[in-house]
């Protein structure tokens, strides 16, 4: 049972936009920065967006982040099919002392 | 540009015991703290252990702490995870991860990541 909330699944047709929930508390997203890592199939995490909504260099800004209290979102516009991947948030929980990640969404880009 | 490569991983029976590998490259390792992050078969992500730049402090998960132990070594840029006492849910990917800071400031997120090395427990 992961510690932050995300949906399973999200889909959206090329070109469109979709956003991505991750929920938490407090203790995590409340009081501390959110990451996203976007894992594409059979590959390891990379980092999409961290501090809540800086992208590292190379990340296009078709990839944002917000957050608002206990909840942060990553938002995708212009879909592409290369954009088909699992989605993951994640942040510092600060009760648990431990880092903690949402389960992952899989985003289908139909 | 960094670069992780992660080593060691393969099939081990339960109550075994196996050493991972983290090699890395492109940054100064000796500034930087660095974690273990594991993922099961089909599940999200798992945080699994985080070390300080110089080594000096060392945190571990719950679900881990008393079997595995990590460590590292800034003269050959490397970093390590001995697991012991393996179990069948330990059946993982292990991802070693560049955490962002170092020294007095707070990691607030992993910037790099490795390919990851396959650990199997299984009889």
């Amino acid at each position: 049972q992961s510690v932050l909330t995300q949906p399973p699944s999200v889909s959206a047709a090329p070109g469109q936009k979709v956003t991505i929930s991750c929920s938490g508390s407090s203790s995590n997203i409340g009081n501390n920065y959110v990451s996203w890592y976007q894992q594409l199939p059979g590959t390891a995490p990379k980092l999409l967006i961290y501090d809540n909504n800086k992208r590292p260099s190379g990340i296009p800004d078709r990839f944002s982040g917000s957050k608002s209290g206990t909840s942060a979102t990553l938002g995708i516009t212009g879909l592409q099919t290369g954009d088909e991947a699992d989605y993951c948030c994640g942040t510092w929980d600060s009760s648990l002392s431990t880092w903690v990640f949402g389960a992952g969404t899989k985003l289908t880009v139909l | 540009e960094a670069q992780l490569v992660e080593s060691g991983g393969g099939l081990v029976q339960p109550g075994g015991s196996l050493r991972l590998s983290c090699a890395a490259s492109g940054f100064t390792f000796s500034g930087y703290a660095m974690s273990w992050v594991r993922q099961a078969p089909g599940k999200g992500l798992e945080w699994v252990s985080a070390i300080s730049e110089s080594g000096g402090r060392t945190y571990y998960a719950d679900s881990v702490r008393g079997r595995f132990t990590i460590s590292r070594d800034n003269s050959k840029n490397t970093l390590y995870l001995e697991l012991n006492s393996l179990r069948a849910e330990d059946t993982a990917v292990y991802y070693c991860a560049k955490e962002n800071c170092g020294g007095d400031c707070q990691s607030t997120t992993f910037d790099y990541w490795g390919q990851g090395t396959l650990v199997t427990v299984s009889s």
